[in-house]
């Protein structure tokens, strides 16, 4: 266990549900990271949080919709998704942005139907 | 041109053999790298870290950096079946999140 919790862990949904995924970390850190996972390719960034702030978006569409209510938890609630949105959404925390190595949580595994 | 780039593999070794998985990275101002392993299904795992030019030792893993080549390999001794996974090497510049390579698919055979 990495201090960094994901859920669901498996996600199937239709392309007009609506859905969120939840990440919660346990070790005090104060910025979290969504990154996207597609088969063959890099990680990809999504969504930076800092101290409850939004600090990044990589220009990530706005059916990706991420919210931080607190340092510990952060979602990324998801509607009218694509089939190409199929991948697996990690969720990573860090001290700090700036420093530097991430904490990953187990992933959830989102298949669009 | 990608900014950490990795042979995507996959790299086979035997059992017993030391595996060299190479990566190069583009930003010169990079300073942190770190390698991730990840099984199938599973999430990165960091492994390693490096934060100055040599070899960094720790058990059978032996990171090394070169910032004037922008290289970074991981060595792994002894490899063993259970060492087959995905390795991702992840550069950090100091101004933003982590940047991941694509990943090299080692296969150790019994």
């Amino acid at each position: 266990e990495t201090g960094v919790t994901q859920t669901p862990r498996h996600l199937v949904m239709g392309m007009t549900n609506k859905k969120s995924l939840k990440c919660e970390q346990h070790l005090g850190h104060n910025a979290m990271y969504w990154y996207k996972q597609s088969a063959k390719k890099p990680l990809e960034l999504m969504f930076v949080y800092n101290f409850k702030e939004q600090t990044e978006n990589n220009s990530v569409p706005s059916r990706f919709s991420p919210e931080c209510p607190n340092s510990s938890h952060l979602f990324l609630h998801l509607h009218t998704l694509q089939p190409e949105d199929s991948a697996l959404y990690l969720c990573a925390s860090s001290q700090d942005q700036g420093g530097p190595w991430a904490f990953f949580g187990q992933g959830t595994r989102l298949t669009v139907v | 041109q990608k900014e950490v780039e990795q042979n995507s593999g996959p790299l086979s070794v035997p059992e017993g053999a030391i595996a060299s998985l190479n990566c190069t990275y583009s930003d010169r101002g990079s300073q942190s790298f770190f390698w991730y392993r990840q099984y199938s299904g599973k999430s990165p795992e960091l492994i390693m870290s490096i934060y100055s030019n040599g070899d960094k030792e720790d058990g059978r893993f032996t990171a090394q950096l070169n910032k004037a080549s922008q290289y970074v390999s991981l060595l792994i001794r002894d490899s063993q079946p259970s060492d087959s996974a995905t390795y991702l090497c992840a550069v950090w510049a100091g101004r933003r999140a982590l940047t991941f390579g694509s990943g090299t698919r080692l296969q150790v055979q019994p």
